[in-house]
């Protein structure tokens, strides 16, 4: 059973474009977290999704960014108009009830030029 | 607003000892509380859990004691290895004694168990 997966695992844009994030959470997990860890900080949490529903976005900033978990596929955490302070490495968990751990992937590092 | 803190950003321990590492709280909402392992350029891997109906929870090599009243946990490691060196986060969840729901994480603490 494969774990968590994300994509890319570096992602490097210049100020202004759009950064994809991509989280396939564990087989039978239809729960999917969302964290942001700056450097030298803990992880933050930013958005909590099920399946084509949001359930939790009081991490999330107020523009720019923006998350889904559709039907079929992976979640996605989206950013627009990226800026320097939006580096850092983004890390997803998937659970598969609210009554289990949350698993984490390997994580995004975005780097802002 | 830092709710969970790990004030020491390092600890070093010799192979063999016992390590001990320590998360304070601030809300008084968390009931249940984590730790997690996490090794350069990976996730965080769940070690041990506590809910807070509890004060002390034992996995193998390690054990995470809760004291509501301090709000204070630690996590021992006994014996420490060198393969336990990475980086340690505390985490709470105000959940209803549950795992469930968002975390709240501290900045970690990096343990180096010298062989």
């Amino acid at each position: 059973n494969a774990g968590v997966m994300q994509n890319p695992r570096h992602l490097v844009r210049r100020r202004g474009q759009e950064a994809r994030l991509r989280c396939s959470p564990m087989k039978g997990h239809s729960h999917v977290y969302w964290y942001r860890q700056l450097p030298e900080e803990g992880l933050k949490f930013m958005v909590y999704l099920q399946k084509e529903n949001i359930i939790d976005e009081s991490g999330m900033p107020k523009e720019r960014f923006s998350a889904e978990f559709p039907k079929e596929g992976p979640s996605i955490l989206r950013i627009q108009q990226v800026v320097r302070g939006d580096s850092a490495a983004y890390f997803c968990a998937s659970q598969k009830n609210p009554n289990n751990e949350q698993f984490f992937g390997p994580g995004t590092r975005l780097t802002v030029l | 607003d830092q709710q969970v803190k790990q004030n020491s950003p390092s600890l070093s321990v010799q192979e063999g000892r016992i390590s001990i590492l320590n998360c304070d709280y601030t809300n008084s909402m968390f009931d249940y509380f984590l730790w997690y392992k996490k090794y350069p350029a990976e996730g965080p891997t769940f070690l041990i859990s506590i809910s807070s109906i509890k004060d002390k929870n034992e996995d193998g090599r390690f054990t995470v004691f809760l004291n509501k009243s301090a709000k204070h946990l630690s996590l021992h490691i006994v014996p420490s290895q060198p393969g336990d060196s990475a980086v340690y986060f505390c985490a709470a969840s105000a959940a209803g004694g549950t795992s469930y729901g968002k975390l709240t994480f501290g900045q970690g603490t990096i343990l180096t168990v010298h062989p």
